[in-house]
């Protein structure tokens, strides 16, 4: 079955500094999909960034990007020139491309706190 | 075109009650997935569906139901609620495809 851990319950980081967000993912799978998603505080979770697994280049999302590396099952996201508005809880999710298996699996997510 | 909504945004029930919530997707959305959300948990998956069909389901026990609309309009039931049930409930709707999911307000339910 495949897992997904985020290790980093909490973090914070001044504004305008770089952070960076971890995630390992289990699977079996070769083709898959991983994503980035934000949930500022007491607002709808919007999706952040994505990254196809056959893909080996690196998604980028203005000031959001990804360091994908497929072997060792690590989808970590870079968030660069932090904003106070990119305080939220930030989960990375996987989902399967296996025909019907199409349920997305969730980290327990990463609440990060931007300072002034 | 307007975003997924859930009815209602907040429930107070006590145990042993049931209780049903409502999530409309985006027009066009044929696949709504309903999530659990608790603190330390992240998101549970519950179900999917998919053109009234239930696709997949994650492990969640038998008091756990949900049905969609033909048009596409999805519910989710809670029989004999419990304590442990108090929680965020999520609802995202997508094409059906690998294309990302939105995600509603969510319902908070609490259990008393």
């Amino acid at each position: 079955a495949q897992t997904v851990t985020q290790s980093q319950p909490e973090m914070s980081v001044q504004e305008a500094e770089t952070v960076t967000l971890s995630c390992t993912y289990d699977t079996s799978e070769n083709n898959y999909y991983l994503f980035w998603y934000k949930q500022p505080p007491s607002r709808q979770m919007i999706l952040v960034i994505r990254q196809e697994a056959y893909k080996q280049q690196n998604a980028t999302e203005n000031r959001f990007s990804v360091n994908f590396q497929k072997a060792a099952k690590s989808f970590s996201l870079k968030i660069s020139d932090s904003q106070l508005g990119d305080t939220a809880m930030y989960f990375c999710a996987f989902r399967s491309t296996t025909s019907g298996t199409y349920k997305y699996i969730f980290g327990t997510g990463t609440r990060l706190k931007v300072l002034a | 075109k307007a975003g997924v909504t859930q009815t209602p945004r907040y429930l107070i029930k006590t145990r042993g009650q049931q209780v049903t919530l409502s999530c409309s997707p985006i027009s066009g959305h044929r696949s709504v997935s309903w999530y659990q959300q608790t603190p330390g948990q992240g998101l549970q998956f519950l179900f999917e569906y998919f053109s009234e069909t239930q696709r997949n389901k994650g492990n969640f026990p038998g008091r756990f139901s949900g049905r969609q609309f033909s048009n596409s309009r999805s519910e989710m039931n809670v029989s004999t609620l419990e304590l442990g049930d108090s929680a965020l409930y999520l609802c995202a709707s997508s094409d059906g495809t690998v294309n990302e999911q939105f995600f509603g307000p969510g319902t908070r339910l609490t259990v008393l």
